[in-house]
């Protein structure tokens, strides 16, 4: 597609109950980033996938947060159990495989813990 | 891992005025990029400058490696310039970025 796209751009869940959050990338990208931004906070890592390498899960808060990327193009984070601190917006990003490519985001999943 | 700062974390200018926004960032640093943050809460991608100078319209990007910071410049401001500046450094090629702060611009009509 044109840029990156995410779905759903909010989601209100109760606390306790699994969310899925989705991330389309720029056709041909093969990085593809996810990053948490709280209410008036900078942007928090949280995994990072490259081709067919390993993620980095280095920033993944707790066990209750995956992510996968099938096929080496759509990825989908999932919180299992939410909490109420897991309310933010959450971002995704991607890039191509050239050394010098700039990083390009999505508009974000607003998700919402009640 | 690599430490990212801002400054100042707020700015307010009068339409029209000049302002530099800073990034100090702890090491070596391959990949450098400036995003702005609209208040609507789009990240756009300013520029990709982990050495150097770029200019693009308005605005400019000045990041000296050796001395680990990155300047950017944004003259005769308008109100659409207002939102949250973030610089992001990633180490090496093939690793995440991490991402500064912010400084927080508003412009004022």
């Amino acid at each position: 597609g044109a840029g990156v796209s995410q779905s759903p751009s909010n989601k209100v869940t109760e606390k306790g109950k699994d969310v899925e959050l989705r991330c389309d990338p720029i056709s041909g990208h093969t990085a593809l980033y996810w990053y948490r931004q709280s209410l008036g906070q900078g942007l928090e890592f949280l995994i990072y996938f490259q081709g067919n390498s390993a993620p980095d899960k280095s920033g993944l808060p707790s066990d209750r947060f995956s992510a996968e990327r099938t096929g080496g193009s759509v990825s989908t984070l999932t919180i299992q159990r939410t909490q109420q601190e897991d309310s933010a917006v959450y971002l995704c990003a991607s890039s191509s495989d050239r050394r010098f490519e700039k990083l390009f985001f999505g508009s974000g999943t607003q998700l919402s813990v009640l | 891992g690599i430490q990212v700062e801002q400054s100042p974390p707020d700015l307010i200018l009068q339409e029209g005025a000049n302002s530099t926004l800073r990034c100090n960032f702890s090491d070596s640093v391959n990949n450098l990029q400036w995003f702005h943050q609209n208040p609507w809460g789009q990240l756009i991608n300013l520029f990709y400058i982990p050495s150097g100078t770029k200019q693009n319209g308005r605005l400019s990007a000045t990041t000296v490696a050796t001395e680990r910071y990155s300047l950017l410049y944004i003259s005769s401001s308008q109100t659409t310039d207002s939102g949250v500046y973030f610089c992001a450094a990633s180490y090496n090629y093939g690793q995440n970025f991490v991402f500064g702060p912010g400084t927080r611009l508003s412009v004022l009509p």
